[in-house]
């Protein structure tokens, strides 16, 4: 089993439209849980990180399920500019590393 | 505040040459994390320095190396260069390595294996 796995896309949605995006996780020992965003050949920027409590930021909400190791990422109305990769990542573990899944491509249409 | 800076922004090398990636963390931040992104791999963990020690590895050959400064500035080696050694090498940097602190990443060296 690959330590991070999200859905593979790619998601081609309209402008308004609410995504959600799933990942799982392997390690039951990491500690950290981020979605980061990546546009066409540039590098990765911090989205949010997950609390176990669930977060919220503006039209961002994420989730975070320890037993059933499982993140999630929901955006809500979404505009053209939130066209990226989505990356979950996590970290943890005895060596801090950061583990990042393969990305799901969102395509924002007017 | 300057983000992470990497240098060269782009790299061509050929096949058996050496290279050499330079990283500079934000402001503060003494862990520095190296990671290569190859077209449809993902992003691959490589080195991570904090303190100026290698503090662990991802499952890369020893001819990937590299150090950390005592400016915490860092430097990534890769030797004997092979053409799958293309990739985007990205640097990250955190304010330092305990659990929950994120990843700042720079912008990227674009190394090319001719």
């Amino acid at each position: 089993r690959k330590e991070v796995e999200q859905d593979p896309g790619p998601f081609n949605v309209p402008e308004g439209a609410t995504v959600a995006f799933n990942c799982t996780y392997s390690n039951s020992a990491s500690q950290s849980f981020f979605w980061y965003r990546q546009d066409c050949r540039k590098e990765p920027k911090l989205l949010m990180s997950v609390y176990s409590s669930g977060n919220e930021d503006g039209r961002f909400t994420a989730q975070l399920n320890r037993a059933s190791q499982y993140i999630s990422l929901l955006i809500r109305d979404s505009k053209l500019s939130d066209s990226a990769t989505y990356l979950c990542v996590v970290k943890g573990g005895s060596n801090y590393k950061l583990t990042f899944g393969k990305g799901t491509l969102l395509t924002v249409n007017p | 505040e300057a983000g992470v800076t990497q240098s060269p922004t782009h790299l061509i090398k050929t096949r058996g040459q050496q290279a050499t990636l330079r990283c500079s963390p934000i402001s503060g931040h003494t862990s520095v994390y190296w990671y290569q992104q190859a077209l449809g791999l993902g992003l691959q963990f490589l080195l991570w320095y904090d303190e100026g020690e290698e503090r662990n590895r991802g499952n890369f050959p020893p001819r990937f190396s590299g150090r950390q400064f005592p400016n915490y500035s860092s430097e990534l080696n890769v030797n004997a260069l092979e053409l799958e050694d293309s990739a985007l090498y990205l640097c990250a940097s955190s304010l330092n390595s305990r659990a929950g602190q994120p990843q700042h990443f720079g912008d990227g060296t674009r190394l090319s294996i001719l």
